[in-house]
């Protein structure tokens, strides 16, 4: 069975500083993606960036960016220059339609 | 532009009541389509999924049922409502060609009483 876990409820940030949400996820699949989804409080999830397992290099979106350690099965997500519009819950997933989520972030930036 | 949505936004049933959640996809033909159940503060959890009309797949056993009448609506239903069932109820298509995204619709909050 494929896990994933955040180990970080909360998380806050100062606006235009940089945080990292960690994630560690277990399957014995040897090509899968990973995805970090966003859902703010209006609650509509959507996709923030995917990694797919067999890429090397770390997949960057604007001010989003991950580290991949496939070894470790660890997949972080590092947000830089912060913004108030960046308050949400995170949530780490694994897999495609069929994913496996974990338990989600609570992301706060203050002002 | 493909988009989903689900209705009702929320719903506040009694014990015992009967369910139905729709969610309509459009913009695409023959999608798979996902129900996630989201606990409060938690992550989220298959229950159904379908590849096609009459095509029903559940990861979880439970109090709910799902049907797919048509190929792009994706009903969640249940008999008799439990004090569990309440959360937040996700619909989901899987996005083509890009290797497993999920597209979500905006979610039913639903609260038994």
């Amino acid at each position: 069975a494929q896990t994933v876990t955040q180990s970080q409820p909360e998380m806050s940030v100062q606006e235009a500083e940089t945080v990292t949400l960690s994630c560690t996820y277990d399957t014995s699949e040897s090509d899968y993606y990973l995805f970090w989804y966003k859902q703010p409080p209006s609650r509509q999830m959507i996709l923030v960036i995917r990694q797919e397992a067999y890429k090397q290099q770390n997949a960057t979106e604007n001010r989003f960016s991950v580290n991949f350690q496939k070894a470790a099965k660890s997949f972080s997500l590092k947000i830089s220059d912060s913004q108030l519009g960046d308050a949400a819950m995170y949530f780490c997933a694994l897999g495609g339609g069929k994913s496996t989520f974990g338990d989600g972030t609570t992301l706060t930036v203050k002002p | 532009s493909q988009t989903i949505h689900q209705w009702p936004a929320t719903l506040v049933q009694p014990v015992g009541s009967p369910l139905s959640l729709e969610c309509t996809v459009e913009g695409t033909s023959n999608p798979n389509l996902y129900w996630y159940r989201q606990a409060a503060g938690r992550g989220l959890q298959l229950l159904f999924y379908s590849v096609g009309i009459g095509q029903i797949s559940s990861e979880v056993p439970q109090n709910l049922s799902a049907s797919r009448p048509q190929d792009r609506q994706f009903i969640l239903s249940s008999k008799k409502l439990l004090l569990s069932d309440s959360g937040f109820y996700l619909c989901a298509w899987l996005v083509r060609g890009y290797s497993g995204e999920l597209f979500f619709g905006e979610g039913s909050r639903l609260t038994v009483l």
